[in-house]
């Protein structure tokens, strides 16, 4: 357990309303990761993070922005949610260069109707 | 680039009968292997990981995996399956941070494990 938590663990929202998830890590690791999850896809990378204040995109980064102010703290922004954006999203850290693996929190399912 | 081929979306196997599930993938550097599992409403956990010292790696919960670079492959496997082994597996695979990836992990579509009493 890498003391990861997300929040919130679920919600609905509506097409067009701006929607925020936040996770939340204990154990400062420098690497953090947001994925969503569709059936059939696996997990796919949508943001990372290298630091504070470094970001940049994933495979699929269209429509979401990130955010990181403090090591412990990644949030990931749908500017505009749309259904397409309807998914499990899962936050990962990882130490870095001493340590490839990664640690992945309980997820968010959102859905946007 | 890297990728991750996962061989088969649904297994199934009987309580105490052999479990593998297979994994190819392409890298153009060498890579680092990883499985994960994920129960139902959960997030992934790190089952076992190869980083390069030894090819036959050990992981939690009595699995294993081969690292074979002739084949390109990273099976996993488990002697006797168990019921609690009922689950979604994840192959992924990440160039070293030297390759100047960050970190990150290329997964596969996973593969549901169902184990049949």
């Amino acid at each position: 357990d890498a003391g990861i938590t997300q929040s919130p663990r679920h919600k609905v929202t509506e097409t067009g309303t701006p929607v925020t998830l936040r996770c939340h890590q204990t154990e400062n690791h420098r690497y953090m990761y947001w994925y969503r999850q569709d059936p059939g896809h696996g997990l796919r990378l949508i943001h990372y993070s290298y630091g504070v204040k470094d970001t940049d995109k994933g495979e699929v980064s269209d429509g979401y922005s990130v955010s990181r102010s403090k090591t412990e703290d990644f949030l990931l922004t749908l500017e505009s949610a749309t259904s397409s954006q309807t998914s499990v999203y899962f936050c990962a850290t990882a130490v870095g260069e001493v340590s490839y693996e990664q640690y992945f929190g309980p997820g968010t399912r959102l859905t946007v109707t | 680039a890297q990728s991750v081929t996962q061989l088969g979306s649904h297994v199934s196997v009987s309580e105490g009968a052999l479990v593998l599930l297979r994994c190819n993938y392409s890298s153009s550097v060498p890579p680092y292997l990883f499985w994960y599992v994920q129960y139902p409403n959960q997030g992934l956990q790190l089952l076992l990981k190869y980083t390069s010292a030894a090819t036959l790696v050990k992981g939690i919960n009595g699995f294993e995996a081969e690292f074979k670079k002739s084949e390109t492959s990273f099976h996993l496997t488990k002697p006797s399956a168990h019921m609690s082994d009922a689950a979604e597996y994840f192959c992924a695979v990440s160039p070293s941070f030297y390759g100047g990836s960050q970190g990150n992990l290329i997964f596969g579509k996973g593969t549901k494990l169902s184990v049949k009493p």
